[in-house]
Formats: C-alpha cells, sequence, structure tokens
C-alpha cells in the first residue's frame, strides 16, 4: 500500500508553545487529508478534512485558530498546535487519500506531551 | 445515532476464529473498513468492502456485511499471537469529503 509518513513520531514541549507535525503522502498525491486525535484506549475522533490549497474543514468543536492546518501541496499537510497545554495531549494521526479517492492511508501517529 | 458501536473486548485462544462485530449508522455509506493498530502505532488497513457486497475473503479474513441490518462483521482465521491488537471498523459517509467515521475499537486478546 501506499506511504504516509509523520513527523516526529513524539514531541514534548512547554506549555505555551506551538508544535508543527508534519504529514507526507511518499509514493502518491494525497488530494485529501484527515487529522484525527487519539485518546488513550478510544477512537479515533476526526479534527479536520483539508483539501490541497483550499482551507480546511473543521469539525465541530475543534478551534480551528488552535489547531492550523495548511495543505500547501499534494504531498504535505501540517497540523500546528498553537499556544500548547496540557489537555492538547493526545496522539495525533493523519491520513491520506489519493486521486483514486478509495483508501485512506494512515501515518503512524504522533504523540505529543505538553509539560 | 451518530456512533459507530463495536464491542469493547475479545478473547480468544491460538489457532481459534475471531469474530469482531460492528454496527454502522448511515445506510448510505460507501465503503466499510476494518482497520488494526499494534501499540503506539498509525492504523493499518486491513481490509474493506463495498457497500453492495455481501462477504469478501482475503486470506485469513472475512467480512461480513448485512446492510439491511447495518451491521459489519471480521472474521480473523486459525488466530495467531502477533493478531493481538485494536481492531477499528469504519464506515465512509458519503456527501463532503468522504470522512471515516471510526468506531471505538475492539481489542483483541489471543492467549496460548
Amino acid at each position: 500500500g501506499a506511504v504516509v509518513s509523520q513527523h516526529p513520531s513524539w514531541v514534548i514541549c512547554k506549555s505555551g508553545t506551538s508544535v508543527k507535525i508534519e504529514c507526507r503522502s511518499l509514493d502518491f498525491q494525497a488530494t485529501t487529508m484527515f487529522w484525527y486525535r487519539q485518546f488513550p484506549k478510544q477512537s479515533l475522533m476526526l479534527m479536520a478534512t483539508s483539501n490541497e490549497g483550499s482551507k480546511a474543514t473543521y469539525e465541530q468543536g475543534v478551534e480551528k485558530d488552535k489547531f492550523l492546518i495548511n495543505h500547501a501541496s499534494l504531498t504535505l499537510s501540517t497540523l500546528t498546535v498553537t499556544s500548547a497545554h496540557p489537555e492538547d495531549s493526545s496522539f495525533y494521526i493523519c491520513s491520506a487519500r489519493d486521486r483514486k479517492n478509495t483508501e485512506a492511508f494512515f501515518g503512524q501517529g504522533t504523540r505529543l506531551t505538553v509539560v | 445515532g451518530e456512533d459507530v458501536e463495536q464491542s469493547l473486548f475479545l478473547s480468544v485462544r491460538e489457532g481459534d476464529s475471531s469474530v469482531i462485530n460492528c454496527t454502522y449508522t448511515d445506510s448510505s455509506s460507501t465503503y466499510l473498513y476494518w482497520y488494526k493498530q499494534e501499540p503506539g502505532a498509525g492504523l493499518q488497513l486491513l481490509t474493506y468492502i463495498f457497500s453492495n457486497m455481501d462477504m469478501k475473503q482475503d486470506q485469513r479474513l472475512t467480512v461480513l456485511l448485512n446492510k439491511k441490518d447495518k451491521h459489519l462483521s471480521l472474521r480473523i482465521a486459525d488466530t495467531q499471537t502477533g493478531d493481538s491488537a485494536i481492531y477499528f471498523c469504519a464506515e465512509r459517509r458519503s456527501g463532503g469529503y468522504n470522512k471515516l467515521i471510526f468506531g471505538a475499537g475492539t481489542r483483541l486478546a489471543v492467549h496460548p
């Protein structure tokens, strides 16, 4: 299957700082990318959907000014957690869908810990 | 409701078959998926089924779909210890960006 690379795998940051997470599709063009958040032992919660060159569509209850999503190219989307707080600590996972629009491939996830 | 529902835990003996069940909500969902997640890792797509199919088999995996009852199941034959993981079902909602909605995940534990 296609490869989606997420970086970093884990990050620890101080409260009040911003953290950027990258999601890259390595061998296909990702017209649509999704960002999820997963709490321990819970399901994936969709945060937002982005199409290349367009503004992201956020799910209800997700603060778009706090979770900035940029989908600047067909192979890269970034999620920036601004002014991070301990309650933002979570596992963030991206997925990417190609033009065929059949499957969504997932990155390996980023564990964010805010101290 | 809005939720995709799964039982949370399943324990099976090595060599037996495992059956993980899921109910979804949107009758117009086009695809239904099964993903596997190992600790600290992302999701691995195991298989998917198109909504006009009743069954799909792929080696040890069999997916059954009852569209009338919106019920999906995943059967793993000859379950091995390496199959221990969390299994998520997901429905692909029609419209908009065809987003995936996930169930809470079923933790499969395989014991000798």
